[in-house]
């Protein structure tokens, strides 16, 4: 159980373009999703906190109008990146908490690797 | 300074050795404190899961958590090539507005050669 998935799990646009991704948990539901950015031998820098039905929490230094966060049901977030540039490309993972759970618990999907050209 | 420091690596040893990996943080008010493995281009697989500090067991691995040193460690015993990846230490608080919020280490890449 607590498998989240992320749909594209990669992604090519040119730059100007935006790109959508999606996080699914698809066995459990999900009060809260939370998307991440890694760069390369990197780790995972939190961008954004969202609960179901409400805004995203943005952490400091990312821009909300850039990376638009809609977590509009229990299983459902989506996170699209708009006009998109090369400085954008990195790999984007989301994580999932799983209603009743441990609050600091979390089940991450497998990521998605935007690259813009 | 960053919250969590943790050795980048690379670190390499032979299949059969014991691996040590170390974090060490700063904030006092961490009280959770999580292993995680990253296989390459994949997302985080939970390892092991602690509170406070203490001794916790499964399997081949053991978390170890030192609160009055800021210092917690994952031992691998029997390493073995699938152990080969990137582990990744996280930590977070006690509750209140953080929403469960986990500050991750950089992350040791590990091999385990045959």
């Amino acid at each position: 159980g607590a498998v989240v998935s992320q749909h594209p799990s990669w992604v090519i646009c040119k730059s100007g373009t935006s790109v959508k991704i999606e996080c699914r948990s698809l066995d459990f539901q999900a009060t809260t999703m939370f998307w991440y950015r890694q760069f390369p031998k990197q780790s995972l820098m939190l961008m954004a906190t969202s609960n179901e039905g409400s805004k995203a929490t943005y952490e400091q230094g990312v821009e909300k109008d850039k990376f638009l966060i809609n977590h509009a049901s229990l299983t459902l977030s989506t996170l699209t990146v708009t006009s998109a540039h090369p400085e954008d490309s990195s790999f984007y993972i989301c994580s999932a908490r799983r209603r009743g759970g441990a609050y600091n618990e979390q089940f991450f999907g497998p990521g998605t690797r935007l690259t813009v050209l | 300074q960053k919250e969590v420091e943790q050795d980048p690596g690379p670190l390499s040893v032979p299949e059969g050795a014991i691996v040590s990996l170390n974090c060490t943080y700063s904030n006092s008010a961490f009280q959770y404190f999580m292993w995680y493995r990253q296989y390459s281009r994949k997302g985080p697989e939970l390892l092991m899961y602690t509170y406070s500090s203490g001794n916790k067991e499964d399997g081949r691995f053991t978390a170890q958590v030192d609160k009055s040193s800021k210092y917690i460690s994952l031992f691998i015993r029997d390493s073995q090539p699938s152990d080969s990846a990137t582990y990744l230490c996280a930590m977070s608080g006690g509750g209140g507005t953080s929403y469960g919020k986990l500050t991750f280490g950089q992350g040791t890449i590990l091999t385990v050669h045959p």
